[in-house]
């Protein structure tokens, strides 16, 4: 069956480390999307991508970035890691309308 | 910012009552989507209902949708205590981008 996968489940790293989450998709689908998910603001976007080697930024791209090399991957990098990145990080992708979710990213920055 | 506003942000109720959530929205849509998610879990796709539909059904679940007053309802007949969960609103504005509320928090005792 068709899936979307991210790894790792859980991540604990320092300030100032740079981070990679990885989300991989077999729908084969083009749309795929970043979001993060803190308590009290829901899910926001960090970043998105309608295809390979296309890629926006989201609501709270500030310290992110993504890269599409193919259809299957959008891995998200936090280039120098911060506190204020401590979350719940969740990839999706999407044919359009309805989205398939990974089942999630914890990362702690200490 | 946050697009969708949930209301109420908890809700408990007995197992066999109906459960109703709304969510109120900014701006013109695409289409809303309901989305549930398990603690700890990803987020699973409900319905969507696109802005020039009123209504959808989809088992116990029933979607209201009013344009004029931007917002949008979601009734869980004969509740489980297995539909204990978050439940989100997401409206798509365009782009296939979602932009999500803060949730719902609903428990449903045995």
């Amino acid at each position: 069956d068709a899936e979307i996968t991210q790894s790792p489940r859980h991540k604990i790293t320092e300030t100032g480390r740079q981070v990679t989450l990885a989300c991989h998709q077999t729908w084969n689908h083009n749309n795929m999307f970043w979001y993060r998910q803190d308590l009290g603001h829901g899910l926001r976007l960090i970043h998105y991508s309608y295809g390979v080697q296309d890629t926006n930024k989201g609501e709270v791209s500030d310290g992110y970035s993504v890269s599409r090399s193919n259809t299957e991957d959008l891995p998200l990098t936090l280039e120098s890691a911060a506190s204020s990145q401590t979350s719940v990080y969740f990839c999706a992708s999407s044919p359009g309308g309805r989205k398939y979710f990974g089942p999630g990213t914890r990362l702690t920055v200490t | 910012s946050q697009q969708g506003e949930e209301d109420p942000q908890a809700l408990s109720i007995q197992e066999g009552e109906n459960a109703t959530m709304n969510c109120s929205y900014k701006t013109s849509i695409n289409n809303l989507q309901w989305y549930r998610q398990n603690s700890g879990r990803g987020l699973v796709h409900l319905i969507l209902i696109r802005s020039n539909e009123r209504e959808k059904h989809s088992g116990r679940l029933r979607v209201t949708l009013d344009t004029s007053k931007k917002s949008s309802s979601l009734l869980i007949t004969a509740s489980r205590a297995a539909d204990t969960a978050s439940y989100f609103c997401a409206t798509d504005a365009g782009g296939n981008m979602l932009t999500f509320g803060g949730g719902t928090r609903l428990m449903v005792k045995p």
